[in-house]
Order: structure tokens, then sequence, then C-alpha cells
């Protein structure tokens, strides 16, 4: 069966330091793999999407990239983090039935 | 544009049915989902509706009117596990995006 692994589960970092969070995919090939960031209280703001190795979407201008290295990994990066910055990130591959799994998120915090 | 609409919060009592609409404005279609997600926890999959009418899960249903832009998640026998976030999503035609509403936050009561 897929699973999604995604760490860290909680990072606090302070203003412009570097961000890498990174998310990876078993049991599946090929697949479709998301960012999204969700505000306390808000709704999942979709990030990036990519549809294979070296293949990023972006949905939204902002202080962050992504990157797939790998067909089962996806990387969110920052150079500088902002206060803004601070969310719940999620990754997430797309099923068969283009239902979406995620994995268990990140809680980041900028200080 | 697109965008979601769905009411922020609800109350229900324990053992209740509650009905959470969704209305929905998208550059196309190409499915409707719906996630559970509980407060620190990522979403989880509840249902898919790509065309009209009413998809049965155990104690949750899903309707969509593609038409009206219009769907919903019913709860039956609600118990106090189902408080949570219920989140709207529409997934556009032909690409790879899938749109979430800001969700609704169901508290279910003894």
């Amino acid at each position: 069966s897929q699973t999604i692994h995604q760490w860290p589960a909680t990072l606090v970092q302070p203003v412009g330091s570097p961000l890498s969070l990174e998310c990876t995919v078993e049991g599946t090939s090929n697949p479709n793999l998301y960012w999204y960031r969700q505000a306390a209280g808000r709704g999942l703001q979709l990030l990036f999407y990519s549809v294979g190795i070296g293949q990023i979407s972006s949905e939204v201008p902002q202080n962050l990239s992504a990157s797939r290295p790998q067909d089962r990994q996806f990387i969110l990066s920052s150079k500088k983090l902002l206060l803004s910055d601070s969310g719940f990130y999620l990754c997430a591959w797309v099923g068969q039935n283009r239902e979406a799994f995620f994995g268990q998120g990140t809680r980041l915090t900028v200080v | 544009g697109q965008n979601i609409d769905q009411p922020t919060e609800m109350t229900a009592t324990e053992g209740a049915i509650v009905q959470i609409n969704c209305t929905y404005q998208t550059s196309g279609f190409n499915g409707l989902f719906w996630y559970q997600q509980h407060a620190g926890e990522a979403p989880t999959f509840l249902s898919y509706n790509v065309l009209d009418g009413l998809e049965e899960k155990g104690r949750f249903s899903s309707f969509l009117s593609r038409s009206k832009g219009y769907s919903y998640l019913l709860l039956k026998e609600l118990q106090m596990k189902d408080s949570a976030s219920y989140l709207c999503a529409v997934r556009a035609t032909g690409g790879f995006k899938t749109i979430f509403g800001a969700g609704t936050r169901l508290f279910v009561k003894a």
C-alpha cells in the first residue's frame, strides 16, 4: 500500500533562517505531489504541485520554492523565512480516484 | 475566479443528523471531495462525487448538483468523535489542482 512520509512534525525557526521540508512517498511510482499550507482556522492553500521529476508548478508567488529531485521525493524550501511563513504545511499525493492522501504535516512557527 | 463557500461553524447533538453545505464556483469541474480534519492533524479523505446524486458510505453521505454548484455532506448518528473540521474541495477540469474551502468546524455536544 502507498504511504507518505513528511518531516519534521514541528519546527520553530527564526526569521531569516532557511527552511527545508521533505516529503517522500512509498508504494507508488510517478505520483502527482503537492504542497499545501494551512493558516490557523483557514483552508488549505495550494503552494506547489509536481507531475514528475524536475517539474514544478507554482500557484502563489511567495518566499518559498519546491524541488523534485527524485520520483518519490518532494522538497519545500526557503532561503530566508518570514513571519508570514508560519503555518501548517502538508504534502499530499493524489490517488487513483483523484483523492488526496496527506502526510502528517509540519507545523512551522517562525519567530 | 475560483471560490468555495461553506459555513464556518456548526453545532449538533450526539445521535442527531447534521448537513454541511458547500457551494462552489470554479474554472471547470472534475470532482468534488469531502475531507475530515481533526485539530492538529492532516485531513483524511471521506467522499468523492463526480456525477449528480447521492453517494452513501456508512454514516456519511455526500450529495452533488453540478448545475447548482452545490454539495452537502450528511452525517448521521453523530458521535463525539465526529467533532472536527470538514473540508469541501473541488478539482478543476483537465488540471492537477484541487481547491479547498476554508472548512466547517463541527462541534458535537452530548
